[in-house]
């Protein structure tokens, strides 16, 4: 059983530039989790999906981000026009929705804008 | 609103010392409970997690955490550190009243393991 992939692992843009990740979740987790850690902080909520359904977005998600889960698998989250205050690590997780439910992480992204 | 406080920022222990990561929540109800180690550069690995039953919860690599409700504590117990262990540990609660489970994490502990 594969575990949570992400890719790319690292991402080093310029300021205004658009850039696309992507989330590989545990195969038959129906839901998937986006989060964002900063520097010395633990990871931020930034949204979630049921399957394809994307049922929240936190405040931290503006209008420049955008996910995305078309088939229900996989999922990919884009930032237009990046600031450098976007700069951080994106982490994604899974879960199976039966009963006490447990999010498993993949290694994350690695966003600097420079 | 519904908080976690990892009060240490930093811990140094030498190896094969034993280890205790303080980690205290805020919320109205029964939470879940995690513990999750990142090494540098890397996702979170689960450690191990609380949903009910027994207070006191067996993880990998040797890891315990105890709830205490009346402390509204969830504190990793580990009896001999080795050095990998060197991490940083966060304590995450799941706030459940949503629907689904959006996970609130503590800031983390920085552990040092000196030789």
């Amino acid at each position: 059983d594969t575990g949570v992939s992400q890719d790319p692992r690292h991402k080093i843009t310029k300021r205004g530039q658009n850039v696309t990740f992507r989330c590989d979740p545990i195969s038959e987790h129906n839901r998937l989790y986006w989060y964002r850690q900063t520097l010395g902080q633990g990871p931020e909520f930034l949204t979630y999906f049921q399957n394809e359904a994307q049922l929240e977005k936190s405040r931290l998600l503006s209008d420049r981000f955008s996910a995305e889960r078309p088939k229900g698998s996989f999922s990919t989250l884009e930032i237009q026009r990046t600031e450098q205050g976007d700069s951080a690590m994106y982490l994604c997780a899974s879960s199976l929705v039966q009963g006490a439910e447990t999010q498993y992480f993949g290694p994350g992204t690695r966003l600097l804008v420079l | 609103a519904q908080s976690v406080t990892q009060p240490d920022i930093h811990i140094t222990v030498s190896e094969g010392a034993s280890l205790e990561l303080r980690c205290n929540y805020s919320y109205g109800a029964t939470p879940y409970l995690f513990w999750y180690v990142q090494s540098p550069g890397q996702g979170l690995q689960l450690l191990l997690k609380y949903f009910s039953g027994d207070t006191l919860v067996q993880g990998i690599k040797g890891f315990e955490a105890e709830f205490k409700r009346s402390q509204s504590s969830f504190n990793l117990r580990k009896p001999s550190v080795h050095w990998s262990d060197a991490a940083e540990y966060f304590c995450a609660v799941a706030l459940l009243n949503t629907g689904f489970q959006k996970l609130v994490f503590g800031t983390g502990t920085r552990l040092l393991v000196s030789p």
